[in-house]
């Protein structure tokens, strides 16, 4: 399998920008989520959807952010306008409810810089 | 909602040495509980996990143990060595909630070889 993919792996946009992370899902898990991870804040869940699903977006910071499932294959996080405090890491993860132990299996990341 | 503790922040060991992280949650309804490794750069990576029907699990030098009635669980890391250095998250999860996971705050560990 191969894993949980992201892209892109870094990005470095000006403020103002759009912003568009991508994912996809380790194929049969039904579950997906957006982490943000950054040094003061630590790991943040910032939405997940389970059957593509938003079930809970209670972490998502501002209008700014928006996040869509629309197949059980591929999610998006979009931020429009970024801002320089948008810089973090974004972790996509995902999981099958009632198989492999409810594990979240986390992909590579995407490194955003926002200057 | 489930909110999960980790302590401490930061632990320094001699390699070949103990480590031990503790972590508290507050919903005795959380029944899985899986710890990561993330080291410098990387993604975090699941290194052992255990679940509320069992007090002990042991893999190689990582073992985890759960208290449910305290409501708490350990991470312990024997004979240390200088790549355990990362940071540790602890996780736990309620069932029949949309598989929501709650994380603690991680602890950043280093051997001193």
């Amino acid at each position: 399998d191969a894993g949980v993919i992201q892209s892109p792996r870094h990005e470095v946009t000006e403020m103002g920008q759009e912003v568009t992370l991508r994912c996809k899902p380790i194929s049969g898990h039904n579950s997906l989520f957006w982490y943000r991870q950054t040094m003061m804040r630590g790991l943040e869940l910032l939405i997940y959807f389970n059957n593509n699903v938003p079930i809970d977006d209670s972490g998502m910071p501002e209008d700014r952010f928006s996040a869509k499932m629309p197949n059980a294959s591929f999610s998006t996080l979009k931020i429009q306008p970024s801002e320089p405090r948008d810089s973090a890491v974004y972790f996509c993860a995902s999981s099958s409810q009632g198989k492999s132990g409810n594990t979240i299996y986390f992909g590579e990341g995407s490194w955003l810089t926002v200057v | 909602g489930e909110n999960v503790e980790q302590h401490p922040s930061t632990l320094s060991v001699q390699e070949g040495d103990s480590a031990v992280i503790k972590c508290t949650y507050s919903d005795s309804a959380s029944n899985y509980f899986p710890w990561y490794k993330q080291e410098l750069g990387k993604r975090p990576q699941l290194i052992i996990d255990i679940r509320s029907n069992v007090g002990e699990k042991k893999d190689q030098r990582i073992a985890v143990t759960l208290n449910k009635t305290a409501k708490h669980f350990s991470l312990h890391i024997t004979e240390t060595q200088p790549e355990d250095s990362a940071v540790y998250f602890c996780a736990a999860s309620i069932p029949n909630t949309g598989n929501q996971f709650y994380f603690g705050t991680g602890t950043s560990l280093t051997v001193i070889p």
